[in-house]
């Protein structure tokens, strides 16, 4: 079955543009996670959808947003764009809680 | 609060070595599920493992074995007969639930570079 996809792949955007960033997951899989990883901050969480509902939000900024459709497919949407918000950003889709989480490729922004 | 440490930053090794994966983790919640994933170059990450906080059973994978100590907090990673293909970037994660409720989400380590020469 496909995996996760996300799109773009790459991405480059100028400082206080905003920015829409989109991830389908695989198909059946309601719950869809949103990761940052930078050099310096590593791999952090941003936020979590499952059934067109945020359950979970780590610590980032309101500039930092997103949303899930009824198809499960998720947008996360970063206004007013700094040059730290150049980072890899990666989706995972889950079937059930706790686990099995698989990734998409991401999408790799870079702020200028 | 959880944290995930992987002590090692970068370990290069000749192909045909074994090499080990360090990681140690904090929680405060006895249910949790520990993972391994392996990021390569082009980014996207790979799941290898998860293991239930209540099953201690080490386990094999072809080359790959798991090692999950709960009285050390240790959930180590060896790669048996190390290949070119095996050099990526591999991240130990722990998710719990936040609340007891049913958010979870991936603590990360930040990762060791594996570098296997030929």
């Amino acid at each position: 079955k496909a995996g996760v996809t996300q799109t773009p792949r790459y991405l480059i955007k100028t400082r206080g543009q905003q920015v829409t960033l989109s991830c389908s997951p695989i198909s059946g899989h309601r719950s869809v996670s949103w990761y940052q990883q930078t050099p310096g901050q590593g791999l952090q969480f941003l936020f979590e959808y499952f059934s067109e509902t945020q359950r979970n939000k780590g610590n980032f900024p309101g500039r930092f947003s997103g949303r899930q459709f009824s198809n499960s497919r998720s947008e996360m949407n970063v206004s007013t764009l700094e040059l730290g918000d150049s980072a890899l950003y990666l989706c995972a889709s889950s079937a059930d809680r706790g686990g099995g989480y698989t990734f998409g490729s991401g999408t790799r922004l870079t702020v200028v | 609060a959880q944290k995930v440490t992987q002590a090692q930053t970068e370990i290069s090794v000749v192909e045909k070595e074994d090499v080990t994966l360090d990681c140690v983790y904090e929680t405060r919640d006895t249910t949790y599920y520990l993972f391994w994933y392996k990021q390569p170059p082009s980014g996207e990450l790979v799941f290898l493992i998860r293991r239930n906080s209540f099953d201690e059973q080490n386990e094999i994978s072809g080359r790959y074995s798991w090692n999950f100590q709960k009285s050390t907090s240790s959930f180590n990673f060896t790669i048996t007969a190390s290949q070119v293909v095996d050099s990526a970037v591999y991240f130990c994660a722990l998710s719990e639930a936040p609340g007891g409720g049913s958010n979870y989400k991936l603590t990360f380590g930040k990762g060791t570079l594996l570098t296997v020469n030929p």
